[in-house]
């Protein structure tokens, strides 16, 4: 049980490009769930927290035009990275949250801006 | 300011030994407490949680909590090459309606065969 999945695991994009990445609560229902960055060798770092049906809210330092986040349904939220630069490229990472407050993390997708 | 500090590491232990990684935590009313396993270019696995002060088992796991000293702690009994990875302490803060997890930056641990 709690299997997160995120699409897509990897993706390339020319600068200036909008990429979309989905994240997915294969096996329960969340009405939270946690966009993460992290860069080589460095901790997760939270971007924002998405709840079902109303709008995220983003950490500070995080450009809330810049990364479009979604919670349409309580199994579906989706981070779009609007004119993506190279200083984007890092590891994304979703989590789900759980019945006692656990987060259980997607696979994560790597996105490279060249 | 809600921080959760932990050893970078890394933490080096032959095999077979008992691996001890240690998280402190700044907010004394925090009342969740997780362990993830992050191998390299993979995301966190949850493997532990703990609530209550005392100690938690799952197999070769061991959680421990103090909340009086605000400290958590895993133990890797029998540490295999395979458990080689960088162990985040994560502290659930709540409050105004919202929660999340705050991270430490993670201890590497290094089994040695």
């Amino acid at each position: 049980g709690a299997v997160v999945s995120q699409h897509p695991s990897w993706v390339i994009c020319k600068s200036g490009t909008s990429v979309k990445i989905e994240c997915r609560s294969l096996d329960f229902q969340a009405t939270t769930m946690f966009w993460y960055r992290q860069f080589p060798k460095q901790s997760l770092m939270l971007m924002a927290t998405s709840n079902e049906g109303s709008k995220a809210t983003y950490e500070q330092g995080v450009e809330k035009d810049k990364f479009l986040i979604n919670h349409a349904s309580l199994t579906l939220s989706t981070l779009t990275v609007t004119s993506a630069h190279p200083e984007d490229s890092s590891f994304y990472i979703c989590s789900a949250s759980g019945a006692n407050y656990e987060q259980y993390f997607g696979p994560g997708t790597r996105l490279t801006v060249t | 300011q809600k921080e959760v500090e932990q050893n970078s590491g890394p933490l080096s232990v032959p095999e077979g030994a008992i691996a001890s990684l240690n998280c402190t935590y700044s907010d004394r009313g925090s009342q969740s407490f997780f362990w993830y396993r992050q191998y390299s270019g993979k995301s966190p696995e949850l493997i532990m949680s703990i609530y209550s002060n005392g100690d938690k088992e799952d197999g070769r796991f061991t959680a421990q909590l103090n909340k009086a000293s605000q400290y958590v702690s895993l133990l890797i009994r029998d540490s295999q090459p395979s458990d080689s990875a960088t162990y985040l302490c994560a502290v659930l803060y709540s409050g105004a309606g919202s929660y999340q997890l705050t991270f430490g930056k993670g201890t590497k641990l290094s089994v040695i065969p």
